[in-house]
C-alpha cells in the first residue's frame, strides 16, 4: 500500500516553460512535505519543503502547493530549464520521528 | 567537505554472498538510515536508527542487519545475497533538530549486482 504516490512517471516540457509535478498522500498524520531531485549516479539532493500547516512555499523557481483536504502537492518549476532535466521525489514525514516515505519518482524532460 | 560517505560505489555478488556496505556521515546528525532504489519504486526504507546503540526496521527489512555502535557509521550487512537484492541502496543521515523541513542529507549511492 502506497501511502504516496507519483502517478505520472515521466514529464517532458520546453525550455522557458512551466513543469508541473503531482503528488498525492494518503497517510493524514504526515506533517510536512518535502521534494528531492536527482540525477544519475548521484544521491537524491533536497530541493524544497512545507509545512503542513501551510498551503504554499517558494524558493526561487521552485513553488510547492499542499492541499490538504485533497492530500495532494505540486511542484512548480517556473522556468524550466535544460539542468532541471533529472528525476524529482517527493517525500513525506512527520507521522513516525524522522522517517520520510517516498513517491516513486517523476522523470522530468526540458528540451532546449 | 561534510555528507554522507558510502562505499562501495558498485558491487557485484554471486548468490548466497554476505558483504557490508558501509556508510559514514561527520555532521553529528543523530538519525541514520538506509533507503533502497528500484525502478518505478522510489525510495524505500530497509532500517534506521536515531542514535547510537538503537536501530529498528523500516518498510523492506528482510534479509539485512545494521548495526549502529557509534554516531558517524551505520554499515548495513546482507546476509546472504539474493537477486531480489539488486539494487541502489543510499546511506541518508539528518538531525533531529532541523527534524523534517530541511531534509535528509544522502550518499551517493552503491550499485548492487547479485547474480
Amino acid at each position: 500500500d502506497q501511502q504516496v504516490k507519483q502517478n505520472s512517471p515521466s514529464l517532458s516540457v520546453q525550455e522557458g516553460r512551466i513543469s508541473i509535478l503531482n503528488c498525492d498522500y494518503t497517510n493524514s498524520m504526515f506533517d510536512y512535505f518535502l521534494w528531492y531531485k536527482k540525477y544519475p549516479a548521484e544521491g537524491p539532493t533536497f530541493l524544497i519543503s512545507i509545512s503542513s500547516i501551510k498551503d504554499k512555499n517558494e524558493d526561487g523557481r521552485f513553488t510547492v502547493f499542499l492541499n490538504k483536504s485533497a492530500k495532494h502537492l505540486s511542484l512548480h518549476i517556473v522556468p524550466s530549464q535544460p539542468g532541471d532535466s533529472a528525476v524529482y521525489f517527493c517525500a513525506a514525514g512527520g507521522a513516525a520521528g524522522n522517517k520520510l516515505t517516498f513517491g516513486g519518482g517523476t522523470r522530468v524532460l526540458v528540451k532546449p | 567537505n561534510a555528507g554522507v560517505t558510502q562505499t562501495p560505489k558498485f558491487q557485484v555478488l554471486k548468490t548466497g554472498q554476505s558483504m557490508t556496505l558501509q556508510c559514514a556521515q561527520d555532521m553529528n546528525h543523530e538519525y541514520m538510515s538506509w533507503y533502497r532504489q528500484d525502478p518505478g519504486m522510489g525510495l524505500r526504507l530497509i532500517h534506521y536508527s536515531v542514535g547510537a546503540g538503537i536501530t529498528d526496521q523500516g518498510e523492506v527489512p528482510n534479509g539485512y542487519n545494521v548495526s549502529r555502535s557509534t554516531t558517524e557509521d551505520f554499515p548495513l550487512r546482507l546476509l546472504s545475497a539474493a537477486p531480489s537484492q539488486t539494487s541502489v541502496y543510499f546511506c541518508a543521515s539528518s538531525s533531529f533538530s532541523d527534524r523534517g523541513l530541511n531534509g535528509y542529507t544522502f550518499g551517493s549511492g552503491t550499485r548492487l549486482t547479485v547474480v
